[in-house]
C-alpha cells in the first residue's frame, strides 16, 4: 500500500520569510513523489516531481522540494512567500514498484502568508 | 494551447438519480484519469481510461463508470446517487508514453457536483 501524510492543516507564514509544507510517504519501493497547489475553486496545479537524481528538485513559481529518503519525506519550500502563495497544498505519491498509475494524495495542507 | 476542460462546472441533482460529467484532454495527452475530491480531503482515484478502456480502478463501487471515446476525450457516469457523492469531481490527463509510472497528471477545474 501507498499512502502520504501531511502532518499539518495549516501552515501561517509572513510575507518574504520562507516557507516549508512538510511530507511524508509510505510506499513499499521507490516512489514517484509529486506537489500540486490548488485555489479557491480551481483544479490542481502542478508544481513539481521527483523521480530520480538529485535530492533537490526545482519547480514552478521559485519552489522547491527536498526528497529525503531515509526520513521518506519531501518537504516543500520556498525561500520567500509571497500573499499570492496562500493556497492548499497537495502532496501525492506513486509506487513506480507496483505498475500503478493513481496518484496517491494527502489530506493537504493550507498555507496563509500575510 | 488548451488545458484540461470540463463540463458542466456545477450539477445539482437528487439521489437516486443519475449523472454525466465530461472531460476534454489537454492537446496531445491520451490518458485521463478522474478523481473525487470531498470537502477537505485530497483527491481520490476513481479510475484511469487509455486507449478507450479502463486501465485501473480505485476504490469505488460499479455505480461509477466511465467511457474514453477515440478522440481521448472521456466520461464519468454515476448512477443512483448518494448524498455522499457530493463533492468536486476532477479529470486529469497526461501522455503515456511519456514516461509510464513518472508522467505528470495535469488536471482541470473540476466538477462540482451537489446532491440533494
Amino acid at each position: 500500500a501507498q499512502s502520504v501524510a501531511q502532518p499539518e492543516d495549516q501552515v501561517n507564514v509572513a510575507e518574504g520569510n520562507p516557507l516549508t509544507v512538510k511530507c511524508t510517504y509510505s510506499v513499499s519501493g521507490n516512489p514517484y513523489l509529486f506537489w500540486y497547489v490548488q485555489y479557491p475553486n480551481r483544479g490542481l496545479q502542478f508544481l513539481l516531481k521527483y523521480i530520480t537524481g538529485d535530492n533537490l528538485v526545482k519547480g514552478s513559481y521559485g519552489f522547491e522540494a527536498e526528497f529525503n529518503k531515509s526520513q521518506t519525506s519531501f518537504h516543500l519550500k520556498k525561500p520567500s512567500a509571497l500573499v499570492s502563495d496562500s493556497a492548499l497544498y497537495f502532496c501525492a505519491v506513486r509506487d513506480r514498484s507496483n505498475s500503478g498509475y493513481a496518484l496517491n494524495f494527502g489530506k493537504g495542507t493550507s498555507l496563509l502568508v500575510t | 494551447d488548451a488545458g484540461v476542460t470540463q463540463s458542466p462546472t456545477h450539477l445539482i441533482k437528487t439521489r437516486g438519480q443519475q449523472v454525466t460529467l465530461r472531460c476534454s484532454p489537454k492537446s496531445g495527452h491520451d490518458t485521463v484519469s478522474w478523481y473525487q475530491q470531498a470537502l477537505g480531503q485530497g483527491p481520490q482515484f476513481i479510475f484511469q481510461y487509455y486507449e478507450e478502456e479502463e486501465r485501473q480502478r480505485g476504490n469505488f463501487p460499479d455505480r461509477f463508470s466511465g467511457h474514453q471515446f477515440p478522440n481521448y476525450s472521456s466520461e464519468l457516469n454515476v448512477n443512483a446517487l448518494l448524498l455522499g457523492d457530493s463533492a468536486l469531481y476532477l479529470c486529469a490527463s497526461s501522455l503515456l508514453t511519456s514516461g509510464g509510472p513518472q508522467e505528470t497528471q495535469y488536471f482541470g477545474p473540476g466538477t462540482r457536483l451537489l446532491v440533494l
